[in-house]
């Protein structure tokens, strides 16, 4: 199986602020899906195959990598960002990354 | 509009089994895999394995071969998920959810969650 690994664990980020989530795949894979996942709700789908938004999720979030190495860039956090974040990839079966919660301070 | 209405919380002993439901609406439910991911609390998704309503066809993930049982009811839109000889390990949040995008391995639609508590 793939393993993805999330980086960093906990990220803590200031209004505004642009920051960028990490997934590294134990092997290439073709393309990563990202899911945000606020406290209490189910996975909400933010961007698939690498880097196309998901319907309704705003502009400052984007996608981008190829390979092993893919990542998740917030322009300028708000508030209604904190949540946690998880890599998603289909190989020969679905895995997911650990997860990174992102806090604002 | 595409929904999955999940069934209520569920308390369980040890070594029981529970089996639990997702409702789907707004879409073919024959036309569509139902996949199932585990989450404990505190931690990342799991993919269980996946149903295809149309013709019933079942896929597992390896880990879960034994534990899973996949089946679904066409005629009520259901799927279902019965997991066996339950341990403190199996206490998580499961959810059902779709792929509606043709030749696409992003989940799309998801359940609101069933939560599975394992205690004595």
């Amino acid at each position: 199986q793939i393993v993805l690994t999330q980086s960093p664990a906990i990220m803590s980020a200031s209004l505004g602020e642009e920051i960028t989530l990490t997934c590294s795949a134990s092997s290439s894979v073709s393309y990563m899906h990202w899911y945000q996942q606020k406290s209490g709700t189910s996975p909400k789908l933010l961007i698939y195959s690498t880097s196309n938004l998901a319907s309704g999720v705003p502009s400052r979030f984007s996608g981008s990598g190829s390979g092993t190495f893919y990542s998740l860039t917030i322009s300028s956090v708000e508030a209604e960002d904190a949540a946690d974040y998880y890599c998603h990839q289909w190989s020969s079966y679905p895995t997911f990354g650990g997860g990174t919660k992102l806090e604002i301070k | 509009e595409v929904q999955l209405q999940q069934s209520g919380t569920v308390l369980a002993r040890p070594g029981a089994s529970v089996k639990m439901s997702c409702k789907a609406s707004g879409y073919t439910f024959t036309s569509y895999w139902m996949h199932w991911v585990k989450q404990r609390p505190g931690q990342g998704l799991e993919w269980i394995g996946a149903i295809y309503p149309g013709n019933s066809d079942t896929s597992y993930n390896q880990k879960f071969k034994g534990k899973a049982k996949l089946t679904a009811v066409t005629s009520t839109s259901t799927a279902y998920m019965e997991l066996s000889s339950l341990t403190n390990e199996d206490s998580a949040v499961y959810y059902c959810t779709i792929i509606t995008t043709v030749v696409a391995t992003e989940f799309d639609y998801w359940g609101q969650g069933t939560t599975l508590t394992v205690s004595s």
